[in-house]
């Protein structure tokens, strides 16, 4: 079954402890991505990626580090997890088709940082 | 810069009633590439639609249908006879063409939230 997978679902930490977010698909995907769902603001784009170690800063990447070692693969990581980090956080996989990519979704991690 | 506006945040209507859901866009790309997507309350995400900016041909597809007009900038979503399934929350979102933008980000409005009463 093609699909996006993330880990943890759900997630409570406090501030300051690193954490991982991991984010996998099967489809053999060039463009991965990483957003976050807050209310009333919608989807923001924190960091993405076109292909292994190319990746590129969305609207909201502070706070946040990512990285591409493998096509499949696409962690977001929180060096110093602050409380305005807590959020809905969602990751994405499409085809690098001229930028016109249709993008297929993970279930989402709930993040609440304390 | 791009931006995304869906100026109704939430829209209530009567099962069977038809609604249309506004997006309007800005982007100084000649290339780009819009998009709606579903989430209903279960939280996940669900493409819908991608259109792009060659292409203003409306399209239908069951009770959906959407409606591109780059004189207005606008990319707007139509629910024909509206089911109580079709409540959720719609986004509609933006993704540049990378020979001009030089990005691949992609950009999503905040959303509008249908409630579909029985």
């Amino acid at each position: 079954e093609a699909q996006v997978t993330q880990n943890p679902r759900y997630l409570i930490t406090v501030t300051g402890k690193k954490l991982t977010v991991t984010c996998s698909q099967n489809m053999n995907h060039e463009y991965m991505s990483w957003y976050r769902q807050d209310p009333g603001l919608g989807l923001r784009q924190i960091y993405y990626s076109m292909n292994v170690e190319v990746t590129d800063k969305g609207d909201v990447p502070e706070g946040y580090k990512v990285s591409r070692k493998e096509k499949r693969n696409f962690p977001l990581i929180l060096e110093s997890p602050s409380p305005n980090q807590t959020s809905l956080y969602f990751c994405a996989s499409g085809e690098l088709a001229g930028g016109g990519h249709e993008q297929y979704f993970g279930p989402g991690t709930r993040l609440t940082v304390t | 810069a791009q931006k995304v506006t869906q100026a109704q945040t939430e829209i209530s209507v009567v099962e069977k009633e038809d609604v249309t859901l506004d997006c309007v866009y800005e982007t100084r790309d000649t290339t780009y590439y819009l998009f709606w997507y579903k989430q209903p309350p279960s939280g996940e995400l669900v493409f819908l639609i991608r259109r792009n900016s060659f292409d203003e041909q409306n399209e239908i597809s069951g009770r959906y249908s959407w409606n591109f007009q780059k004189s207005t900038s606008s990319f707007n979503f139509t629910i024909t006879a509206s089911q109580v399934v079709d409540s959720a929350v719609y986004f509609c979102a933006l993704s540049g063409g990378r020979l001009i933008s030089g990005t691949y980000k992609y950009i999503f409005g905040t959303g509008t939230r249908l409630k579909v009463l029985a």
